[in-house]
């Protein structure tokens, strides 16, 4: 079974900090990758998309892509108490065309 | 208003029941999946469909089911035979095949939670 890796936390971040999340993966035919956001008790929202090796930007969030290293993450800088939350990466399985989440890493933005 | 929905919002099981969740969309998607989400826990497949009457079992299929008779449905029946149901449901969308090669976002219903009494 093709596995994401991802840090639990919690991470911890002063506001106004820049918040680093990394996630490894062991599909290395995967082309797509997501990151959601999910609040506790609620359902995961997609915040990011990347398809590309290097970076993309979308207001304060930035995803980076090194398809080489299997490696994908995403930066929130300017980090509000409101990102406090879970961020899960999920990588694209090309053979059943679905996504397979890590477990997630707990962010917690200290006012 | 364009979306996924989920009922119930909270479903309490007895022991030896079936029951059904329900998921429905109005994005005119084609691939519908189920997820189940443990606390604490990311999130693992269950079933997926990419195409009306057409699924395919997920990592954790056993004790489950489901249908795809309309585009816009895909209930999921919890059986007796799953021996651990509590747990947090959630149901996605996504444009599928009709996408391409590369995209497969898939977007989220508000999920729910079902408890075994």
């Amino acid at each position: 079974q093709k596995e994401v890796e991802q840090n639990s936390g919690p991470l911890s971040v002063p506001e106004g900090a820049i918040a680093s999340l990394n996630c490894t993966y062991s599909d290395r035919v995967s082309q797509s990758f997501f990151w959601y956001r999910q609040y506790s008790g609620k359902s995961p929202e997609l915040i990011m998309s990347i398809y590309s090796n290097g970076d993309k930007e979308d207001g304060r969030f930035t995803a980076q892509l090194n398809k080489a290293s299997q490696y994908v993450s995403l930066l929130i800088r300017d980090s509000q108490p409101s990102d406090s939350a879970t961020y899960l990466c999920a990588p694209r399985d090309t053979g059943r065309r679905a996504l397979t989440f890590g477990s997630g890493t707990r962010l917690q933005v200290q006012p | 208003d364009g979306g996924i929905t989920q009922s119930p919002k909270y479903l309490f099981r007895k022991e030896g029941q079936n029951v059904t969740l329900s998921c429905e969309q109005n994005l005119n998607h084609d691939a519908m999946y189920w997820y189940r989400q443990d606390p604490g826990q990311g999130l693992r497949l269950i079933y997926y469909s990419q195409i009306v009457n057409d699924f395919q079992k997920g990592d954790i299929a056993e004790g489950y089911s489901v249908s795809r008779e309309k585009k816009e449905s895909f209930p999921l029946t919890v059986t007796s035979a799953q021996k651990n149901p509590t747990a947090f449901y959630l149901c996605a969308s996504s444009m599928g095949l009709r996408a391409g090669g590369l995209t497969n976002e898939q977007f989220f219903g508000p999920g729910t939670r079902l408890t075994v009494l």
